[in-house]
């Protein structure tokens, strides 16, 4: 089935410092990807959605210059989180398909998380 | 605006069979899915449906969509403690491909 691949799993930094996470679509081409946030016992927020070879669209209240995203190819995107605070400490999760509007799309395929620890 | 709501807390003994609700805005969606998430886990995609369809069966899960009433239902036959885990509803944006996304239930399978 497909598979989505995110890494790193797991990141403790410094106060300041830049972080790149990278998800990752191995058996499929995603011509979107998604980015989310996930805060304890909560639900999935939607941060960003990454369309192959334009600029991301951001959801309202998601700082475009705090979380950077790219969608290089086809199958890679990142999320770097620049400068990186405390209250940025979260576990952030990416999706990907293949999707064209108005054509019966995929679903969504998950990555397995990164958890953000900000010291 | 779309909106996807679920209860939040189910919990069952150990061979039963739980029934997970959920009720949906968007009646222009393309898919409605149940994926299932363990502790300190990503996402895993169990099963989605068509809005076309009525109802889906997978080995122990059953999913069944009331379009009329905008409600999803996923029954996990046989449930045991492997079950355990918080399961969340998501419809898709069929004009933007956004999934909205369910609280989230989590089950609790006693043994």
């Amino acid at each position: 089935g497909a598979v989505v691949s995110q890494h790193p799993s797991w990141v403790i930094c410094k106060s300041g410092t830049s972080v790149k996470i990278e998800c990752r679509s191995l058996d499929f081409q995603a011509t979107t990807m998604f980015w989310y946030r996930q805060f304890p016992k909560q639900s999935l927020m939607l941060m960003a959605t990454s369309n192959e070879g334009s600029k991301a669209t951001y959801e309202q209240g998601v700082e475009k210059d705090k979380f950077l995203i790219n969608h290089a190819s086809l199958t890679l995107s990142t999320l770097t989180v620049t400068s990186a605070h405390p209250e940025d400490s979260s576990f952030y999760i990416c999706s990907a398909r293949a999707f064209r509007a108005g054509l019966s799309n995929q679903p969504q395929h998950f990555g397995d998380g990164t958890r953000l620890s900000i010291l | 605006g779309e909106d996807v709501e679920q209860s939040l807390f189910l919990s069952v003994r150990e061979g039963d069979s739980s029934v997970i609700n959920c009720t949906y805005t968007d009646s222009s969606s393309t898919y409605l899915y149940w994926y299932k998430q363990e502790p300190g886990a990503g996402l895993q995609l169990l099963t989605y449906i068509f809005s076309n369809m009525d109802m889906k069966q997978d080995q122990r899960l059953t999913v069944l969509l009331n379009k009329k009433d905008k409600h999803l239902s996923l029954r996990i036959a046989d449930t045991q403690t492997g079950d355990s885990a918080i399961y969340f509803c998501a419809e898709d944006s069929s004009n933007t491909g956004k999934l909205i996304f369910g609280q989230g239930t989590t089950l609790q399978v006693k043994p």
